[in-house]
């Protein structure tokens, strides 16, 4: 399979406890988005990427969370101390920047429930 | 600010009907617009899109139209199948950053019934 991965694809936690979601690009792909989705509503941007470089950030990625991308490769978004209002599908996407037709490549979503 | 304002669903139809789902927009500059599907247990992927008014996307069947002077991108298809039924997702990008940062809208849920 050779589109985008994410990991875990449910996590259940507890309110206050930290949690990681883990995000596989497309291999050839520098650019790497997040992009969180509430029931009823559709995605909206969290972060970008450019390779490791981290370009842009929403408004609604408050302090607790924290998305990396090391190596230019695989991305992590974590969300420390969690609240029930982050319960939420965290979408994670791929382009080629050379390419910038717009078209995002997503991956299946990792829904987190904050208890 | 940008934004997309989608047609508001469920939406049942019988196979071989015609749809139209509609879509309007509010940016400041000249955004490309974009039509996202997401099938049952699939990730959304990109179904057609359009980057400058009068363009036309198609896909699969299904085609909009950007028209600027009525700031809308209404997707439409003349004869749905039951392999249609999925949420449907329009999207437009900032001209100012490209697609790096896509603005959807709510989603419309399309169901086909054979």
């Amino acid at each position: 399979d050779t589109g985008v991965s994410q990991n875990p694809r449910h996590k259940i936690t507890k309110r206050g406890q930290n949690v990681t979601f883990r995000c596989d690009p497309i291999s050839e792909h520098n650019r790497l988005y997040w992009y969180r989705q509430t029931l009823g509503q559709g995605p909206e941007f969290l972060t970008y990427f450019q390779n490791e470089a981290q370009l842009e950030k929403s408004r609604l990625l408050s302090d607790r969370f924290s998305a990396e991308r090391p190596k230019g490769s695989f991305s992590t978004l974590e969300i420390q101390r969690t609240e029930q209002g982050d319960s939420a599908m965290y979408l994670c996407a791929s382009s080629l920047e050379a390419r910038n037709t717009g078209e995002l490549f997503f991956g299946e979503g990792s829904r987190l429930t904050v208890l | 600010g940008d934004s997309v304002t989608q047609m508001e669903g469920p939406v049942t139809l019988s196979e071989e009907a015609f749809l139209t789902i509609n879509c309007t927009y509010t940016a400041t500059g000249y955004p490309s617009l974009f039509w996202y599907v997401q099938y049952p247990g699939e990730g959304l992927q990109l179904l057609l899109k359009a980057t400058k008014a009068d363009d036309k996307g198609s896909n699969k069947g299904f085609e909009a139209t950007y028209r600027k002077e009525t700031t809308s991108f209404h997707l439409e298809k003349g004869s749905v199948q039951v392999s249609d039924s999925a949420v449907y997702f329009c999207a437009l990008s900032d001209p100012k950053t490209g697609a790096n940062n896509l603005f959807f809208g709510t989603g419309t849920r399309l169901t086909v019934i054979p």
